[in-house]
């Protein structure tokens, strides 16, 4: 079974501009949740997806967005970009159940100068 | 809202040594997570425990949460250049998203 993909691996933006990246999961799950990594503040739940609807959303600005498809893909998009905004993004997705363990992606690695 | 913290922040073991690290949350947790990830890159999963008193092996890595629920250990017995990395631990507090601690960096010196 192929793994969680995310495309791109690597971006580089400029302030204000916006980005969407995208996340592929796992065959059959249903569920994409987006995390956004930094050294300062360390992993952070950004929103979950679940058959196309948002089921879950953490503490970021509006400027963050995402969808999910109905084949369970998702793409996140961060519009008017800043500095903050650089960092590893990951996605993870996971089988039907609160408790089935998260897999997840290698991340895409944006950079905001 | 739940808040995981991780101990030691970082680790220098020297290679064939065993090591601990400890995770500890501010409320019960109802599972419990163990990841590992490379610098830059995802998370890969190690075990899960569920239940107060369970403990888990895999290869050399034993994870355990406490009966109250309320602390993890995972334990790299014989630890070898392979194990480094970056563990993350991450409770579900019921809501379906992961809480993360802020990780644990782990360096193997040969």
């Amino acid at each position: 079974k192929a793994g969680v993909t995310q495309t791109p691996r690597y971006l580089i933006k400029t302030r204000g501009q916006q980005v969407t990246l995208s996340c592929s999961p796992i065959s059959g799950h249903r569920s994409v949740s987006w995390y956004q990594q930094t050294p300062g503040q360390g992993l952070q739940f950004l929103f979950e997806y679940f058959s196309e609807t948002q089921r879950n959303k953490g503490n970021f600005p509006g400027r963050f967005s995402g969808r999910q498809f109905s084949n369970s893909r998702s793409e996140m998009n961060v519009s008017t970009l800043e500095l903050g905004d650089s960092a590893l993004y990951l996605c993870a997705s996971r089988g039907q159940g609160t408790y089935n363990e998260q897999f997840f992606g290698p991340g895409t690695r944006l950079t905001v100068l | 809202s739940q808040e995981l913290e991780q101990s030691p922040q970082s680790l220098i073991v020297q290679e064939g040594k065993n090591l601990t690290i400890n995770c500890t949350s501010s409320k019960t947790l109802y599972g419990l997570y163990w990841y590992k990830q490379k610098y830059g890159e995802g998370l890969i999963f190690l075990m899960m425990l569920q239940k107060g008193g369970e403990e888990k092996s895999h290869e050399k890595i034993t994870a355990k949460l406490d009966e109250k629920k309320q602390q993890s250990s995972l334990h790299i017995t014989a630890s070898q250049p392979s194990h480094a990395g970056i563990y993350l631990c991450g409770a579900v507090p019921g809501a379906q998203k992961l809480v993360f601690g802020q990780g644990t960096r782990l360096t193997i010196n040969p």
